[in-house]
């Protein structure tokens, strides 16, 4: 147990589907982080957020819409999805807003039918 | 740009020592980090070393780094099943705002 909490733990959407994820961590710290884990790439960093502030973002598509209404808790927001979206999204946050000590959640697998 | 390398399959028996290596680019990344992924689980951070240090021991875990050469390995000594998992080597990104992963190395230990 990370202290960061993600659900869905899986999830199975259409192309036409909206869905989101959610993410919470518990641990006090600043900075949220979306990675996208696909099979037997690297990890891919998708948008970061510091004090709720977005401070990057990876020339990610715009069907992938991040929101961090707060230190807690982020987003995605996902719609008209591709299937080579599917992956595990992984969130994770750190003390410091540029602290690079980053706890992870557990992941969500989305499988786009 | 920056990248990360690593072997992406390392097989050992149940009480020998496991070596993952890994290479990295950015020479400027002032810590560099080990990461577990264990099956259906996230990423837990193992461990990381100060680019500053040779090498960084903590109980079975042994990091060893070779700056000149950008080279970074974990070894696990006296492996057991438990250790079974996929391992992560990560190092900052240059503007320091989030982490550059290898692919992973997948450790199987067969007892």
């Amino acid at each position: 147990e990370t202290g960061v909490t993600q659900t869905p733990r899986h999830l199975v959407m259409g192309m036409t589907n909206k869905k989101s994820l959610k993410c919470e961590q518990h641990l006090g710290h600043n900075a949220m982080y979306w990675y996208k884990q696909s099979a037997k790439k690297p990890l891919e960093l998708m948008f970061v957020y510091s004090l709720e502030e977005r401070v990057e973002n990876n020339s990610v598509p715009s069907r992938f819409s991040p929101e961090c209404p707060n230190s807690s808790h982020l987003f995605l927001h996902l719609h008209t999805l591709q299937p080579e979206d599917s992956a595990l999204y992984l969130c994770a946050s750190s003390q410091e807003p540029l602290s690079n000590e980053q706890f992870f959640g557990p992941g969500t697998r989305l499988t786009v039918l | 740009g920056e990248d990360v390398e690593q072997s992406l399959f390392l097989s050992v028996r149940e009480g020998d020592s496991s070596v993952i290596n890994c290479t990295y680019t950015d020479s400027s990344s002032t810590y560099l980090y080990w990461y577990k992924q264990e099956p259906g689980a996230g990423l837990q951070l193992l461990t990381y070393i100060f680019s500053n240090m040779d090498m960084k021991q903590d109980q079975r875990l042994t990091v060893l780094l070779n700056k000149k050469d950008k080279h970074l390995s974990l070894r696990i000594a006296d492996t057991q099943t438990g250790d079974s998992a996929i391992y992560f080597c990560a190092e900052s990104n240059q503007a320091g705002t989030a982490l550059i992963f290898g692919k992973g190395t997948t450790l199987s230990v067969s007892s």
